[in-house]
């Protein structure tokens, strides 16, 4: 098994920009998970899917994000327009069904805004 | 705000040496999970001990965990180099379904 996929590994972009987040995660798990990750604020839960239907999207800073889940093997963090201080890594993790299990995490995309 | 408060934000030790880090939490919980990261790197799940269980071990890591106390800690025995890295506790409470909310970490550095 190849793991969680996270597409770009490293976005440049410039202020007032779309960025888009790429996410395949791994066959089988029914949970997707998109965190961001900052010095200041650490790991914050973005929104989770259940069976490709988002649950809880309390964690979206704002209407600029975005994200989607058209199948079980694919998701989408959009940014639009993108702004310097959503500069941060951003993570997505899946896992199985259950209470026993654990997330299994991507790589990670950093993104700079500039 | 975070659940998971680590403890201590960062320690250093002697290859050869036990570390030890601690997580305090706030709510009830279904399970509690620590995970590793490696600088630049994502997560990496080590262990994860439900709320009827009490220790858990896996090779050289030993998990507790106190309910009446809201408190969990991480032994990991023989430290080696290798074992640098970022390590975070993570709770899922029984009101959140399945959502895991992370500490802030402890940053372990192992001298070789």
């Amino acid at each position: 098994d190849a793991g969680v996929i996270q597409s770009p590994r490293h976005e440049v972009t410039e202020m007032g920009q779309e960025v888009t987040l790429r996410c395949k995660p791994i066959s089988g798990h029914d949970y997707l998970f998109w965190y961001r990750q900052t010095m200041m604020r650490g790991l914050e839960l973005l929104i989770y899917f259940n069976n490709n239907v988002p649950i809880d999207d309390s964690g979206m800073p704002e209407d600029r994000f975005s994200a989607k889940m058209p199948n079980a093997s694919f998701s989408t963090l959009k940014i639009q327009p993108s702004e310097p201080r959503d500069s941060a890594v951003y993570f997505c993790a899946s896992r199985r069904t259950g209470f026993n299990y654990g997330y299994t995490f991507g790589s990670g995309t950093r993104l700079t805004v500039v | 705000s975070q659940q998971g408060e680590e403890d201590p934000q960062a320690l250093s030790i002697q290859e050869g040496e036990n570390a030890t880090m601690n997580c305090s939490y706030k709510t009830s919980i279904n399970n509690l999970q620590w995970y590793r990261q490696n600088s630049g790197r994502g997560l990496v799940h080590l262990i994860l001990i439900r709320s009827n269980e009490r220790e858990k071990h896996s090779g050289r890591l030993r998990v507790t965990l106190d309910t009446s106390k809201k408190s969990s800690s991480l032994l990991i025995t023989a430290s080696r180099a290798a074992d640098t890295a970022s390590y975070f506790c993570a709770t899922m409470r029984e009101t959140s379904g399945s959502r895991l909310t992370f500490g802030e970490g402890t940053q372990l550095t192992v001298n070789p």
